[in-house]
């Protein structure tokens, strides 16, 4: 079965710090990884998706991910943060079987400081 | 290009009415789902269709039903709503791509 794991439930940072969300899943074959964001009252957003292609993943706003399958890890980082990242993210697993259905973890809220 | 569509967007039900989230998707989608956000739970998958005519449930089915009679609808049914329903659902929809593309939600308060 499908399953992920978010770390920290809420995680602040300065304007114009390194963001780190991170997430580690559990699939019992090779998996569909995403990250949503989430702005308030809105509905979720992808801001990238990792297909079995490369490893780094670039999204939009400037994210990007890594898959590390030793790990079971595939961590959100952007270099600098800025007031318009302030949002909710989710990390999610996909399985490419059944009926490909997305498996959400428990979402991160990210602060940003001015 | 409208996408996701959900409606209403806001709904108030007393306990133990009834009542239909309408979906509906113009990307021609094969795959369709219901899920329910709550603070601090991410979402939670409650039904979900892999086609016209074809429904199968998710980890928190129970108090709804679903029906897909076309490819482009996918309406959720509250028979009996409880204050345990209380909660944002979003609707979304999947083809050939990998990712899900999501509705605006639909926040339900029953009281």
């Amino acid at each position: 079965a499908q399953s992920v794991t978010q770390l920290g439930s809420h995680v602040s940072v300065s304007e114009g710090a390194l963001v780190l969300l991170r997430c580690n899943y559990s699939s019992s074959v090779p998996p569909y990884l995403f990250w949503y964001v989430q702005y308030p009252n809105q509905g979720l957003q992808l801001l990238l998706k990792y297909t079995s292609a490369a490893t780094l993943v670039k999204g939009i706003n400037g994210f990007e991910a890594e898959f590390k399958k030793s790990e079971t890890s595939f961590h959100l980082t952007k270099p600098s943060a800025h007031m318009s990242d302030a949002a909710e993210y989710f990390c999610a697993v996909s399985e490419n079987t059944g009926g490909f259905k997305t498996i959400f973890g428990a979402g991160t809220r990210l602060f940003v400081k001015a | 290009n409208a996408g996701v569509t959900q409606t209403p967007k806001f709904r108030i039900l007393k306990i133990g009415q009834s009542m239909t989230l309408q979906c509906t998707q113009d990307m021609n989608h094969n795959y369709m789902y219901w899920y329910r956000q709550d603070p601090g739970m991410g979402l939670k998958l409650i039904y979900y269709s892999v086609g016209a005519g074809i429904t199968d449930k998710g980890e928190v089915p129970n108090g709804y039903n679903v029906s897909r009679s076309t490819t482009e609808d996918f309406p959720l049914r509250l028979e009996l709503a409880a204050p345990s329903q209380t909660s944002v659902y979003f609707c979304a929809s999947r083809g050939s791509d990998t990712e899900a593309f999501f509705g605006q939600g639909t926040r339900l308060t029953v009281v």
